[in-house]
């Protein structure tokens, strides 16, 4: 049993580049949610989904898209970097309505946009 | 949704109980406090949650008072390893479209031997 996974662990980008942050977790959980963490700042929900085949925006979406295809996926993505999104990222799960507080994290993504 | 605000950091001292309070003045009436432990490199660490009253796991105790606009993380004969930042969260259980989860910028505790 995993619980969170992502990847990749680092990166690198140039400004202007484009990629994706897989999110995977195996505990059969409903909602998933995407993070950013700053230095020195607590986390800021990014987006989340509260089922398969559904996304909701959170605190700071903008320059960010999500896809929740499967149940077990979560997948970020940037389609033009800037430095601004220079952050680590987490992403975590929880089982369903009742326990959305409950989160279980993943180990994160150290992501540098130069 | 409601803001928190927590001490920037506290130092202890190994055995000893430590209290970590956050203050949520605008807290609503069906939102819950939460809190989380952060290890450096890691991401947060569900520890305990609650409405009302006092609520008691295995690692720590919360305590909320009548008017629940504050709580106080209890963290009993501290240890090294409870080296970390500690975040206290404030939100309805059952989250919405709409909703807004908000981590405030945490405490960090520092123990000492």
């Amino acid at each position: 049993n995993a619980g969170v996974t992502q990847t990749p662990k680092f990166r690198v980008l140039k400004t202007g580049q484009s990629m994706t942050l897989l999110c995977a977790q195996d505990m059969n959980h409903e909602y998933m949610y995407w993070y950013r963490q700053d230095p020195g700042m607590g986390l800021r929900l990014i987006h989340y989904s509260v089922g398969e085949g559904t996304t909701a925006k959170g605190e700071v979406p903008d320059g960010y898209n999500v896809s929740r295809l499967k149940k077990q996926n979560f997948l970020l993505g940037l389609e033009s970097a800037a430095p601004s999104q220079t952050s680590v990222y987490f992403c975590a799960s929880s089982s369903g309505r009742d326990h959305s507080y409950e989160q279980y994290f993943g180990p994160g993504t150290r992501l540098t946009v130069t | 949704l409601a803001k928190t605000t927590q001490p920037i950091s506290m130092d202890s001292y190994e055995g000893q109980e430590v209290n970590i309070t956050c203050s949520h003045n605008n807290i609503a009436t069906n939102d819950y406090i939460t809190w989380y432990q952060q290890f450096p490199s890691q991401g947060p660490r569900f520890i305990i949650q609650g409405y009302k009253t006092k609520v008691t796991n295995e690692v720590a105790s919360l305590f909320i008072p009548a008017d629940r606009k504050s709580s106080t993380l209890s963290l009993p004969r501290v240890s090294l390893s409870d080296t970390a930042v500690y975040y206290c969260l404030v939100g309805p259980r059952i989250l919405e479209y709409g909703n807004k989860l908000v981590f405030g910028a945490g405490t960090i505790l520092r123990v000492k031997s």
